[in-house]
């Protein structure tokens, strides 16, 4: 089984529909995050999250909400989905003590991705 | 803000051959790491290599290696003996070493081909 898990793996919504991409991970991680990647302008950050008490926006924020519901659970919603939402989403984790001599080298490591599709 | 910018939207690479795949970024600071993924068309992201910027050796990782200019901002993959399976997007990116919140910066992504 994946270390990081995201479902679902594809979905086709309309305009205006709630959606929620859920993600979970076995790795023990305390750090989780969601990045959206369009054609031509690589992967964005829309939130992260250091622990349930802490969540944090990115760069892209605007139009999600995040909820991390355990330190092993992080999903994103999208209240009212619209076509410009269309994109490959994918939850990463990190470790703040994954470490090369001593030192935290921030190595993300991803889910599959959850491609949405909104018409 | 830090950025990273990948020029070639696409590389193509006769299989065996050597391809070298560009990345710049843009930084004030002076610690940070910067990675290079792939991503295959599973979706899935791969890392291939990781580079610390006080490491003034470049990094390798089998066929895979770095060129890395800390005083150009330059930080190119090299992909030897190409294969089949190094067909896929490449993306490279920043994180900076300051504080602990490993966020990454990424740049556009290059997609290579491999010709049989």
């Amino acid at each position: 089984d994946a270390d990081v898990t995201q479902t679902p793996r594809n979905r086709i919504t309309k305009t205006g529909k709630r959606i929620m991409l859920e993600c979970s991970q076995t790795k023990g991680h305390d750090r989780m995050y969601w990045y959206r990647q369009d054609p031509g302008l690589g992967l964005r950050l829309i939130y992260y999250s250091f622990d349930v008490k802490d969540i944090n926006k990115g760069e892209i924020s605007d139009g999600y909400s995040v909820s991390r519901q355990a330190q092993a659970k992080f999903s994103l919603s999208l209240e009212s989905a619209i076509p410009n939402q269309t994109a490959l989403y994918f939850c990463a984790t990190s470790d703040l003590f994954h470490s090369s001599g001593g030192r935290n080298t921030g190595e993300l490591f991803f889910g599959e991705g959850s491609r949405l599709t909104v018409l | 803000a830090q950025t990273v910018t990948q020029s070639q939207p696409e590389m193509s690479v006769q299989e065996a051959e050597t391809v070298t795949l560009s990345c710049t970024y843009d930084t004030s600071e002076s610690d940070y790491y910067l990675f290079w993924y792939k991503q295959p068309p599973s979706r899935q992201m791969i890392l291939v290599i990781r580079q610390e910027a006080y490491k003034q050796q470049n990094a390798t990782e089998n066929r895979f290696s770095v060129n890395f200019q800390k005083a150009a901002k330059s930080f190119s993959l090299k992909i030897s003996d190409s294969q089949l399976g190094d067909a896929a997007m490449y993306f490279c990116a920043y994180r900076s070493a300051r504080g602990a919140t490993n966020k990454l910066i990424f740049g556009t992504g290059t997609l290579l081909a491999v010709q049989p």
